[in-house]
């Protein structure tokens, strides 16, 4: 299984937004509805933002948001604020119990 | 809530072989609602997920880890265990456990740091 493709960065001004591309195969992305986002600030434990494409945890904010076409998810940050800059991981369930990781992109609120 | 903890040598020698412990409170490993992971993070770098072992005893691991990775239970002292044999400098990490509920993990422990050097 190889991972997901994420670009490396992706930048935006406070108050705009800012998509996050993840793109897989039919056999992970493609396949299932199945698909996490995870931010991580420097030093810390990544946190659960978006699961089974586009659902949020309890006490995430609604300016997250994801969704999935085809073998691409994509996160949405909207209105986006200066704790929003870190590091964005996707995940997507890849068969036979199998979870795989996107290489992660860094987010910057300019 | 449910917390989870990450101990374990911070070194270890190459060829030799790592072994951590992620200790659950505030909830039981017993319950069976969740499976138990073990992901790890090259310094820098992404996250590679490693395997999960669910309460009674049963286990899944990443293909490219499955034959140097061990995951056990302990489920009278709610913890869980990982082991990795043979390392190198490429298992440098860090490490971290986590819950997963299908196929997210919805809580992850801090993470401990884990170097492969002589």
């Amino acid at each position: 299984q190889s991972a997901l493709t994420q670009p490396p960065s992706a930048s935006g001004s406070p108050g705009q937004s800012v998509t996050i591309s993840c793109t897989g195969t039919s056999s992970d992305v493609g396949g299932y509805n199945y698909v996490s986002w995870y931010q991580q600030h420097p030093g810390e434990a990544p946190k659960l933002m978006i699961y089974d494409v586009s659902k949020r945890p309890s006490g995430v904010p609604d300016r997250f948001s994801g969704s999935k076409s085809g073998n691409t998810a994509s996160l949405t940050v909207s209105g986006l604020q200066a704790e929003d800059e870190a590091d964005y991981y996707c995940s997507s369930y890849a068969g036979d119990n199998n979870v795989v990781f996107g290489g992660g992109t860094k987010l910057t609120v300019v | 809530q449910v917390r989870l903890q990450e101990s374990g040598p911070g070194l270890v020698r190459p060829s030799q072989t790592l072994s951590l412990t992620c200790t659950v409170s505030g909830g039981s490993i017993s319950s069976g609602d969740y499976y138990w992971s073990w992901i790890r993070q090259d310094p820098g770098r992404g996250l590679e997920w490693i395997g999960y072992i669910y309460y009674d005893g049963s286990t899944n691991y990443n293909p490219s880890l499955k034959s140097r990775v061990t995951i056990s239970v302990d489920t009278s002292k709610n913890l869980f265990s990982l082991k990795v044999i043979s390392v190198t400098a490429a298992d440098t990490a860090v490490y971290y456990c986590a819950r997963e509920a299908g196929s997210d993990f919805d809580i992850w422990g801090q993470g401990t740091l884990v170097t492969v050097s002589s």
